[in-house]
């Protein structure tokens, strides 16, 4: 059964580093997504991505975030400058019909 | 805006018993609901969804939900809880099947033997 893939599956970084989460979605979906989920709370929306730009975004989503398609395949979450409260568990979701999600990279920032 | 609770925090059921998780939703429009369950550690996985057509749709693993338009509600069931039920769940809304969602904040689900 295809599936969207993260890694890495955890990521421990220093406040101020950027960090890439990268993300092979399900091969003949059209619809990609990044959420995020702070420990114990609920799953936030980030952004969403169509037709390689994005097509929506949160409050959450500023300038420090980014997303990229490089190369047809894989798509990316770049943290320019990471805070504190970045960290939590990031999903990654892709969506022809329904959107179908990742496994999770659990970013931790000291 | 739309907007998704979840009233129970937590539940603990007996193993062999029935499970019903409650869900509310506010959208001005038809919308497209989920359940997805995330096991401790793992990902989201869709159970099921509601789009249109019978308000009763089942899903993986045994699990079913409702839609009740007049209440407003997707409520998540199944008869018999397994211990390996145990995880937190999570309802959500969208506009259309492939839209943004909005969760839930979950409901964890402890199965007693």
């Amino acid at each position: 059964e295809p599936e969207v893939t993260q890694t890495p599956s955890h990521q421990v970084t220093q406040m101020g580093q950027e960090v890439i989460l990268r993300c092979v979605p399900i091969s003949n979906h059209l619809y990609f997504y990044w959420y995020r989920q702070i420990l114990g709370q609920k799953v936030e929306f980030l952004v969403s991505f169509y037709n390689n730009e994005i097509s929506e975004k949160s409050e959450i989503f500023d300038d420090q975030f980014s997303v990229e398609r490089p190369d047809g395949s894989n798509f990316t979450l770049k943290i320019r400058s990471t805070k504190l409260e970045d960290s939590a568990m990031y999903f990654c979701a892709s969506a022809v019909g329904e959107a179908f999600f990742g496994q999770g990279t659990r970013l931790t920032v000291v | 805006a739309q907007s998704v609770t979840q009233p129970d925090i937590h539940i603990t059921v007996s193993e062999g018993a029935s499970l019903e998780l409650r869900c509310n939703y506010s959208y001005g429009a038809t919308p497209y609901l989920f359940w997805y369950v995330q096991s401790p550690g793992q990902g989201l996985q869709l159970l099921l969804k509601y789009f249109s057509g019978d308000t009763l749709v089942q899903g993986i693993k045994g699990f079913e939900a409702e839609f009740k338009r007049s209440q407003s509600s997707f409520n998540l069931r199944k008869p018999s809880v397994h211990w390996s039920d145990a995880a937190e769940y999570f309802c959500a809304v969208g506009e259309e099947g492939y839209s943004t969602l909005t969760f839930g904040k979950g409901t964890m689900l402890l199965v007693s033997p």
